[in-house]
């Protein structure tokens, strides 16, 4: 059964550092890996996918996830956070040709200024 | 492109009380999802349709829940006596296929049952 993992449920950084957010995932097979954004009372808006192509892939917005297979991660990282990235993030594993997606809890990310 | 749409935004009604969602997915998308987010968790899959037909619903409450998508175009999402922890948004989805796994969402419904 597939599955994710989302390490830390609230990140607070500080306008101008770096971000990271941590995902592990557990998939019988290679799966499509993805992260989306929430912005408070918006929809959900894909901010980058891993689909088996390069393990390092970029995003909207400077974000980028690095795929390790050896360390069943998808960490999301920016080297700079800005104001308005402060939403929900959710890690998402797709099994391969199902069009399903399946959830982590979600990190909320706090930027200070 | 117009995206999702998704209307009530908001609803309030009593617990037993009846109530209905509507979804438009983008033009051309066969697959479409709903999805339950309970505050404070992440998304959970309710309903999968391709075109007309119904893909996974696994995870639907069918004792109080239906779904249809008439005509693989609209959808509509009802919850039939209502209960409080059925509080709640509803997120509605689409797709152009399953290769790239990529989901459209709308805004959602926000539910609250009294």
């Amino acid at each position: 059964a597939q599955s994710v993992t989302q390490l830390d449920s609230h990140v607070s950084v500080s306008e101008g550092t770096p971000v990271l957010l941590r995902c592990n995932y557990s998939s019988s097979y290679s799966p499509s890996l993805f992260w989306y954004v929430q912005h408070p009372n918006k929809g959900l808006q894909l901010l980058l996918k891993y689909t088996s192509a390069a393990t390092l892939v970029k995003g909207i917005n400077g974000f980028e996830a690095e795929f390790k297979k050896s360390e069943t991660s998808f960490h999301l990282t920016k080297p700079s956070a800005h104001m308005s990235d402060a939403a929900e993030y959710f890690c998402v594993v797709s099994p391969r040709y199902t069009g399903k997606l399946i959830f982590g809890q979600g990190t909320t990310l706090q930027v200070k200024p | 492109e117009a995206g999702v749409a998704q209307s009530p935004r908001y609803k309030i009604i009593e617990k037993r009380q009846s109530v209905a969602f509507w979804c438009n997915p983008i033009s051309g998308h066969a697959t479409l999802y709903w999805y339950q987010q309970i505050l404070g968790q992440g998304p959970k899959l309710l309903i999968q349709f391709q075109n007309n037909g119904v893909v996974d619903d696994s995870q639907l409450p069918k004792d109080r829940f239906s779904a249809e998508r008439l005509k693989g175009v609209d959808s509509t999402l009802k919850i039939q006596p209502a209960k409080l922890e059925d509080s709640a948004v509803y997120l509605c989805a689409s797709s152009g296929g399953f290769i790239t796994g990529e989901l459209f969402f709308g805004e959602g419904s926000r539910l609250t049952v009294l």
